[in-house]
């Protein structure tokens, strides 16, 4: 596709519902992140994929977050037994190796 | 956690006037990059500098990298009203994975 798009761009869940954020890279490219955007900072890293290997999951801030990239391409961000802490926006970003960073336009996650 | 801090945290400014932000780091880094991200959307890349340049221009926009110093900034010549946003620095340590570390932002406002 042209750029990278992200599904849904909204959600409200209530708390404890379990979540799946969708990202869909730009074709060909092998790296892709995810990083979590609290309101008025800045992103912060989750996770790192290069094709479907997921080479650091430093960033994920608890066991309830769960990312998989399964065939190298489309990439789903799980969270499960959502808590208002969880509320941000999540952004997926893919590149080529050594390139910069594409951003798609996130996921606004609100948990009530 | 945060890699950087960035100064101000907002900034006011008339249409046509230069804009500058700053931004310290903490870590050796590979490389620094500025980033657009307008209410609502994703992040834009503007600008990457390499650990091993000090200046950079692109159009409008210059950055400068002082390493000892671990800082840099961002200048935004001739503002217009379309340059309203929030900027972020991010660096990364690694040429090739791009794992970015953001700071917090400088919101700027140009007023017409």
């Amino acid at each position: 596709g042209a750029g990278v798009s992200q599904s849904p761009r909204y959600k409200v869940a209530k708390r404890g519902q379990d979540v799946a954020l969708r990202c869909d890279p730009i074709s060909g490219h092998v790296s892709l992140f995810w990083y979590q955007q609290a309101l008025g900072q800045g992103p912060e890293f989750l996770t790192y994929f290069q094709n479907e290997a997921q080479l650091d999951k430093s960033g994920l801030p608890s066991d309830r977050f769960f990312a998989e990239r399964p065939e190298g391409s489309v990439s789903t961000l799980k969270i499960q037994r959502t808590q208002q802490e969880d509320s941000a926006v999540y952004l997926c970003a893919s590149s080529t190796t050594g390139a910069r960073a594409f951003f798609g336009q996130g996921t606004r996650l609100t948990v009530v | 956690s945060q890699q950087g801090e960035e100064d101000p945290q907002a900034l006011s400014i008339q249409e046509g006037e230069n804009a500058t932000m700053n931004c310290s780091y903490k870590t050796s880094i590979n490389n620094l990059q500025w980033y657009r991200q307008n209410s609502g959307r994703g992040l834009v890349h503007l600008i990457l500098i390499r650990s091993n340049e000090r200046e950079k221009h692109s159009g409008r926009l210059r950055v400068t990298l002082d390493t000892s110093k671990k800082s840099s900034s961002l200048l935004i010549t001739a503002s217009r009203a379309a340059d309203t946003a929030s900027y972020f620095c991010a660096t990364s340590a690694d040429q090739g994975a791009q794992k970015l570390v953001f700071g917090q932002g400088t919101r700027l406002t140009i007023n017409p």
